[in-house]
């Protein structure tokens, strides 16, 4: 059971936007940033998006992030079939001594 | 550019101890700003942090894993190391090692190794 809800599961047709959820508590996204991983298939993580909506260099600007109150969302428009991959979201959980806390990943399927 | 590998046994016995070592190319373990981190990724499943260490050598361990873990700095400041002890086949999982940029409280993953399988099996 992750500290960080997301759905197991999105998809959209090529072109489409769609849109990742990430719901915490106050302990974690209500008080720290949100950052977000894309995972390709038998690869290692990448980091897409940092202080809840900041692209690296070389991160499309396809990908937008925001965060609001103790949830945040990823979302990816003008879908594209490299797209297809499975998608993080990660921030600090200030409970006990604090700790790094990811939600479950989001399988991201382009149809 | 910063490069991470990591090293260690493919295989482990249950009850025994695990231990991984992450070698750092293209920069040192000796600057501060970042924490050197262990994640892992059980087959099938998502990502979870293990804990990382600061240059001065403080450490962070995720709760349930704390009593298992150890997490060090090499002397040479370009390698660092992961041990788990009484390993079952619930640790069994790719182990990431990776550079975490920032304070804990924004801090973020901006270098990852490959990633390396560890099975637990008799």
């Amino acid at each position: 059971q992750s500290v960080l809800t997301q759905p197991p599961s999105a998809s959209g047709t090529p072109g489409q936007r769609v849109t990742i959820s990430c719901s915490g508590s106050s302990s974690n996204i209500g008080s720290n940033t949100v950052n977000w991983y894309q995972q390709l298939p038998g690869t290692a993580p990448k980091l897409l998006i940092y202080w809840n909506n900041q692209r690296p260099s070389g991160v499309p600007d396809r990908f937008s992030a925001s965060k609001s109150g103790t949830s945040a969302s990823l979302a990816i428009s003008g879908l594209q079939s490299e797209d297809e991959a499975d998608y993080y979201c990660e921030t600090w959980d200030d409970s006990l001594h604090g700790y790094v806390v990811f939600g479950g990943g989001t399988k991201l399927t382009v149809l | 550019q910063l490069q991470l590998q990591e090293s260690g046994p493919g295989l482990v016995k249950p009850s025994e101890t695990l231990s991984l070592t992450c070698t750092v190319s293209g920069g040192s373990i000796g600057s501060s700003s970042y924490y050197w981190t262990w994640l892992r990724q059980p087959p099938g499943k998502g990502l979870e942090w293990i804990g990382n260490i600061y240059y001065s050598g403080n450490t962070y361990y995720y709760p349930s894993l704390k009593s298992r873990v150890t997490i060090s700095v090499g002397t040479s400041k370009k390698k660092f190391s992961l041990t788990l002890s009484s390993v079952t086949a619930a640790d069994t999982a790719v182990y990431y090692c990776a550079r975490r940029r920032g304070e804990s409280s924004s801090g973020y993953i901006d270098y990852w190794g490959q990633g390396t399988l560890v099975t637990v099996s008799s």
